[in-house]
């Protein structure tokens, strides 16, 4: 199982983007990249998912370099709203793809 | 479209007693999943069910049961519950994951479980 590391906590002000980088240093090579974010009390949500190079959709970009060793998740212009614990996932199926402790994000007005 | 459900939303169990946590989807869903949260921590996965008919062990099966009654529902059972059960237990279903290129999981609103 690829092992993540990525920052315990961050913080930030509204209006900025918001790179938050995970280290997976022995990923394989039919590994995907998933982020997913989670709000108190709730249930994680999907955010993005990627193999390599770089994935956009409405809500973030995931950065994946050649050698896929790392990859970083942009929250462009944040709000208050996305106050949350961010998770990175590296894994070929998801049974056994391990969520860690995750990134616990503050925005701040 | 509920999505995932999951019942109760909170229990209080004695040492020793058992229950059951229910968890349905309704997107026709091929894999389920259950998972638990300490707090301050990250998920566990405890069993996952990657079609119907099918159950296997995740992270840390040891005290608990599964049983995936048919394509909508994954039930988790706690025969004799323990304090170290005492947790947040999250379902989550998604269309593929086991091979598949759907790896989205949605997850249920969660079941706060109390063991004294």
């Amino acid at each position: 199982l690829a092992k993540t590391t990525q920052p315990i906590s961050m913080d930030s002000y509204e209006g900025q983007e918001v790179n938050i980088t995970c280290s997976h240093n022995n990923i394989a090579t039919n590994d995907y990249i998933t982020w997913y974010q989670q709000f108190p009390s709730q249930g994680p949500r999907f955010i993005i998912q990627g193999y390599k190079t770089k994935v956009t959709n409405e809500v973030a970009s995931l950065f994946i370099p050649a050698d896929r060793k790392s990859s970083t998740l942009s929250l462009p212009r944040v709000s208050l709203s996305d106050t949350a614990v961010y998770y990175c996932l590296v894994g070929a199926y998801n049974n056994d793809m391990r969520f860690g402790a995750g990134t616990r994000l503050t925005v701040k007005p | 479209n509920a999505g995932v459900t999951q019942t109760p939303k909170f229990q209080v169990l004695k040492t020793g007693q058992s229950m059951t946590l229910q968890c349905a989807q309704d997107m026709n869903h091929n894999s389920m999943y259950w998972y638990r949260q300490d707090p301050g921590m990250g998920l566990r996965l405890i069993y996952y069910s990657a079609s119907e008919g099918t159950t296997d062990k995740g992270e840390v099966p040891n005290g608990y049961n599964v049983s995936r009654l048919n394509k909508r529902e994954f039930s988790l059972r706690l025969e004799s519950a323990a304090p170290s059960q005492t947790s947040v237990y999250f379902c989550a279903s998604s269309e593929g994951g086991h091979g598949g290129s759907k790896y989205e999981q949605y997850f249920g609103p969660g079941t706060r479980l109390t063991v004294t």
